[in-house]
């Protein structure tokens, strides 16, 4: 069955890098897109950027500067990385499978605070 | 960005009620292929986003066909014919016709 769990740290310090991986089972990354969505405590959910089934990524401008999104496909696996971190980035972040305008299958999400 | 504006942002319903929740977006989703990518997704207490609906009006797979979504343009309803307990949590409608992918703030539903 499709499933998709996001691995990384609980604790990050100020300024350093953010560093997730995505593992994905029950579908090929060749295929499917993935996108990276997070979630600060309390809030909203805001897209960050996707990698998409052709191996090219997307980014939302407010972190473009910040984010990298890669993949091993051998692996089935995609990575997040972004670096600066401020307390503002502490959040849930998701990896969630797209086809076609739709996010429907989400993994459990990682919760990241990032500590002074 | 596209902006989504979810009403009302709390809803309260006792069990067999039905109700509705707006997204009205800052421009037109429909897109050049002729399809409208707007979505709506629940996310229960302590739980990931799940999807209920895709393009406006079609029900994922295993979602209860109390779910109905409906609307055109800029203008999207999202309906719940008979609350149920398991209902509870926060609905959001999502588009992904322009890029970024934008979500609305959210609508809570508490279950009297």
């Amino acid at each position: 069955q499709v499933q998709l769990k996001e691995t990384g740290p609980d604790l990050v310090q100020l300024t350093q890098t953010l560093s997730i991986t995505c593992t994905v089972s029950g579908f090929s990354l060749t295929t499917y897109n993935v996108h990276w969505v997070r979630q600060p405590p309390g809030k909203g959910l805001e897209w960050m950027g996707a990698m998409w089934n052709g191996g090219g990524t997307d980014y939302n401008s407010a972190f473009k500067s910040r984010l990298s999104i890669s993949r091993d496909t051998s692996k089935s696996q995609v990575f997040l990385k972004m670096n600066s971190l401020q307390t503002d980035d502490t959040a849930k972040y998701f990896c969630a499978r797209g086809v076609m305008g739709i996010t429907d299958y989400w993994g459990q999400g990682v919760m990241v605070t990032v500590s002074s | 960005d596209v902006v989504l504006t979810q009403t009302p942002p709390t809803l309260s319903a006792t069990i067999g009620q039905s109700v509705s929740i707006s997204c009205r977006s800052s421009q037109s989703l429909l897109d050049s292929d002729g399809d409208t990518y707007l979505n709506w997704l629940l996310q229960r207490p302590g739980q990931s986003p799940q999807l209920l609906i895709y393009s406006v009006s079609n029900l994922e797979s295993g979602v209860p066909n109390r779910f109905s979504g409906s609307g055109s343009e800029t203008d999207f309803t999202l309906k719940i014919s008979g609350v149920e307990a398991e209902d509870l949590g926060v609905y959001y409608c999502m588009q992904a016709t322009h890029a970024p992918l934008t979500f609305g703030s959210g609508t809570k539903l508490e279950i009297k």
